[in-house]
């Protein structure tokens, strides 16, 4: 089975802090991906990497960036926290072929205050 | 047109009920097709891909029509368990990027 873990359930934090979302997969993905959910509007997908170093915009990359320093790790990094990041963010991974699907990790349900 | 669009829901079944969910997409380029569920404050789990020919997997059976832009997920005598979101996505093209429907959120009641 496919691992995803993502390394906080829940975490707060303030305003204009930095931070670190962080996001392991064990199955050797290629692609790795960063979505938040927020009611009403659904997963958005932030970011995504379809190899080490190797990153793309998604549809909503402002306000955060991403790094991809070894295949199995990808972070998160919110450069300067503020409210309107308050959601829940889900990173997942999949196999380099268009017929494969993602597979998620269980959630990090982010705070700003 | 939204990209993946969906029955807003919610839907409220008998245990036992047939329940049908239709979903549309309007990128013609899209290849890949899966339905997921998503259960309350948990993560989006595979439920099944969805094949040109249909495919079936126990009470549940994906269609997928090209020509239209349209998938459909049946179930078939609904269990309480099946309670949950369930989600349709497509894959945009060959980039490997997901779109997202919104979900159809189901309740099945005793």
């Amino acid at each position: 089975d496919v691992k995803v873990t993502q390394s906080s359930r829940y975490l707060v934090k303030r305003t204009g802090e930095k931070v670190f979302l962080e996001c392991v997969q064990d199955m050797d993905h290629e692609n790795m991906f960063w979505y938040r959910q927020d009611p009403g509007l659904g997963l958005r997908l932030i970011y995504f990497s379809y190899d080490v170093k190797m990153k793309e915009k998604g549809d909503i990359p402002e306000g955060y960036s991403v790094s991809r320093e070894k295949k199995e790790r990808f972070s998160l990094i919110l450069e300067s926290a503020s409210t309107n990041q308050t959601s829940m963010y889900l990173c997942a991974s999949s196999l380099v072929r268009v017929d494969q699907p993602q597979h998620f990790g269980d959630g990090t349900r982010l705070s700003i205050l | 047109r939204k990209e993946v669009e969906q029955d807003p829901g919610p839907f409220n079944v008998p245990e036992g009920a047939t329940v049908a969910f239709n979903c549309t997409y309007s990128n013609s380029a899209s290849q890949s097709f899966f339905w997921y569920r998503q259960d309350c404050r948990k993560e989006p789990k595979l439920l099944m891909s969805v094949y040109s020919s249909g495919n079936e997997d126990g009470r549940f059976t994906a269609q997928l029509n090209r020509a239209s832009q349209y998938i459909s997920l049946l179930i078939r005598d609904s269990k309480l368990s099946d309670s949950a979101t369930y989600l349709c996505v497509v894959m945009r093209g060959s980039n490997y990027k997901l779109t997202f429907g919104k979900g159809t959120l189901l309740t099945v009641n005793p």
